[in-house]
């Protein structure tokens, strides 16, 4: 069972805003620790897209952007293009779990 | 070039046991955090276990007791050990660096795990 909560789907057309958003509570993301977002697409391992919660690593279009606050974080990708089509995880580190958690995963479809 | 390639994986009766390894390249294994994470099939990612750069460990409670992970310095490499193997540990199996902010930056291209009699 994760402790971060994502809704199960999300959807827009090509160059549109669509925003995912990550809920946790007291003993990860409200503790204060960093929220992080990854991108699979199918059959692929996941790569990291914005670390400690408004990072995007090198390479990382400015496209997508993270934000955070109290015990939810959103990840938002605007301009949507066809390559965006993937499933997005949030993670972050439970200090009640003493390990990292993920959310439950976010498949984006462009319509 | 900073890389992961994961070895191990296979087919294993229930309460089997299998030894997955992971090989690093482009970093020293043993100056990060790094981590196992798995993928159950049509299903999202599990944290499974990490290892410090100081050696301490942590499990998931769902393998607590019956996985151990370790490093080999000498050879750069990370393994992990599962004992008593069942149907629900059938997934793909990701090693994965940790990096300061507890992301994971880079994985490696994950090996399968099948649990089944």
């Amino acid at each position: 069972q994760s402790l971060l909560t994502q809704p199960p789907s999300v959807s827009g057309a090509p160059g549109q805003r669509v925003t995912i958003s990550c809920t946790g509570s007291s003993s990860n993301i409200g503790a204060g620790h960093a929220v992080h977002w990854y991108q699979q697409v199918p059959k692929t391992a996941p790569k990291l897209l914005i670390y400690g919660s408004y990072n995007r690593p090198s390479g990382v279009p400015d496209r997508f952007s993270g934000s955070k606050s109290g015990t939810s974080a959103s990840l938002a990708i605007s301009g949507l293009q066809a390559e965006d089509e993937a499933d997005y995880y949030c993670q972050s580190y439970d200090g009640s779990l003493s390990g990292y958690v993920f959310g439950t995963g976010t498949k984006v479809t462009v319509l | 070039e900073v890389q992961l390639v994961e070895s191990g994986g296979g087919s294993v009766q229930p309460g089997g046991s299998l030894r997955l390894s992971c090989a690093a390249s482009g970093f020293t294994v043993s100056s990060n955090y790094m981590s196992w994470v798995r993928q159950a099939p049509g299903k999202g990612l599990e944290w499974v276990s990490v290892i410090y750069s100081g050696g301490s460990t942590d499990y998931a409670d769902s393998v607590k007791g019956r996985f151990t992970i370790s490093r080999d310095n000498s050879q750069n490499t990370l393994s992990l050990q599962m004992n008593s193997l069942r149907a629900e540990d059938t997934a793909v199996y990701y090693c994965a660096r940790g990096e300061f902010s507890s992301a994971f930056d880079i994985w490696g291209q994950g090996t399968m795990v099948a649990v089944s009699s």
